[in-house]
């Protein structure tokens, strides 16, 4: 078991570009989080998949940011017109997703970088 | 003010010596998880938890839901186990709650 994949690793993009970050689950598990870490802020949910279902994007700036997961084995976030406070680490997670809080396995993250 | 509140923010120990961590919670908490990411970034998950106590190896953890807490014991105390503690609760539903971290520094 791989565990959870998120690639890349880091993102360098210039101001006013776009940044796709990729995650692919552990197999067989049906729940993917993304959550944002930065130094001031800390960990901060963005949004939830459950059975490649939006549940919850309360978290997700509501311009720029954009979830989707077009089926079981990954989750893209992308954002558009980068900003500098944009970047951050963007962490995604996975649990079995029979419901309720569970085990979350986080990925390594993707290190966001906007110049 | 924040639900989940670690403590201490930061700590430095002696190898083998030992350490607690704690949570404290102003939510209903039902469910508590421990994670540790060490220095390249990567949270790995060291316990799940319900009322009660785990323990792993070195590591024992308790979640007490009356009195809102929770803490992580460390024993004997390794130059591996460096990096930053989170704790998180969710209360009653899939959401997670984190802490802000305690960031443990083991030296030789």
């Amino acid at each position: 078991n791989a565990g959870v994949i998120q690639t890349p690793r880091h993102k360098v993009t210039g101001k006013g570009q776009e940044a796709t970050l990729w995650c692919e689950p552990i197999s067989g598990h049906s729940a993917v989080f993304w959550y944002r870490q930065t130094i001031v802020q800390g960990l901060e949910f963005l949004t939830y998949f459950r059975n490649q279902a939006p549940i919850d994007d309360s978290g997700m700036p509501k311009e720029r940011f954009s979830a989707q997961m077009p089926n079981q084995s990954h989750s893209t976030l992308k954002i558009q017109s980068t900003q500098p406070q944009d970047s951050a680490v963007y962490l995604c997670a996975s649990s079995l997703g029979t419901g309720g809080a569970e085990t979350l396995y986080f990925g390594s993250g993707t290190r966001l970088t906007v110049l | 003010g924040d639900k989940v509140k670690q403590s201490p923010s930061a700590l430095s120990l002696q190898e083998g010596t030992n350490s607690a961590l704690r949570c404290n919670f102003s939510i209903a908490a039902t469910t508590v998880q421990w994670f540790l990411q060490n220095p390249r970034g990567s949270l790995m998950n060291l316990f799940y938890l319900v009322p009660g106590t785990k323990e792993n190896g070195r590591l024992k953890s308790a979640f007490d839901s009356k009195e809102s807490y929770s803490t992580l014991h460390i024993r004997d105390a390794q130059l591996e186990d460096s990096g930053t503690y989170f704790c998180a609760a969710a209360s009653g539903s899939w959401q997670l709650i984190f802490g802000s971290g305690t960031q443990l520094t083991v030296m030789p």
